[in-house]
């Protein structure tokens, strides 16, 4: 199976410390896009990338964020100094550019617990 | 600006039974689409449903419809013969064309009980 696949499923980690998370997208895929989901809620965008281009960032993303998709394929995303508000589901996900409305398929995203 | 609203935090159904999910969306865009998505336990959101603006048909997969009415702005996901595994939170998304990105509701937990 050639899913969207993001890593690590588990990190918790301490206030103040950084973390960094991996998205592997469906490889034919231009487009990658990151979210935030906080318990209870939908995912909210945080930002996403055609090809290695990050067009579009959400004003959820602090200056203690950064995301990239060096070469067109894979990417991170870091967070700095983190706090624990920080504490979500992170999911990526992947479509490919189209005609737009088109489809994204997710990962099975990434649990952050900061405490 | 786009929303999604989804009323129905919680519903409980009776296996083998139909079940109507309900979504309603504002937007001033005159080509969108709408979404739905299924999110188990496991955390990944799995795509169900797409319907466009322009459609004219609901938009069927399986066991899964889609009730759109246009005029109202409401997308309603329709489960017919439910099993146990359709367990799960339902999400409801929007997008626009050139906007990108989709917009969710805040979800429906659907719990079949057998």
């Amino acid at each position: 199976d050639t899913g969207v696949s993001q890593d690590p499923r588990h990190k918790i980690t301490k206030r103040g410390q950084n973390v960094t998370f991996r998205c592997d997208p469906i490889s034919e895929h231009n487009r990658l896009y990151w979210y935030r989901q906080t318990l209870g809620q939908g995912p909210e965008f945080l930002t996403y990338f055609q090809n290695e281009a990050q067009l579009e960032k959400s004003r959820l993303l602090s200056d203690r964020f950064s995301a990239e998709r060096p070469k067109g394929s894979f990417s991170t995303l870091e967070i700095q100094r983190t706090e624990q508000g920080d504490s979500a589901m992170y999911l990526c996900a992947s479509s490919l550019d189209g005609l737009g409305n088109e489809k994204l398929f997710f990962g099975s995203g990434t649990q952050l617990s900061v405490l | 600006a786009q929303k999604i609203t989804q009323t129905q935090p919680g519903m409980f159904v009776q296996e083998k039974e139909a079940v109507t999910l309900d979504c309603t969306y504002d937007t001033s865009d005159q080509s969108y689409g709408l979404f739905w998505y299924k999110q188990p336990s496991s955390g990944e959101m799995i795509f169900l449903i797409y319907q466009g603006s322009y459609d004219e048909q609901n938009a069927t997969e399986g066991r899964y419809s889609l009730n759109f009415q246009k005029a109202r702005k409401s997308a309603n996901l329709v489960i017919s013969a439910s099993q146990l595994g359709d367990s799960a939170m339902y999400f409801c998304a929007m997008s626009s064309k050139g906007a990108q990105k989709l917009v969710f509701g805040q979800g429906t937990r659907l719990t079949i009980n057998p």
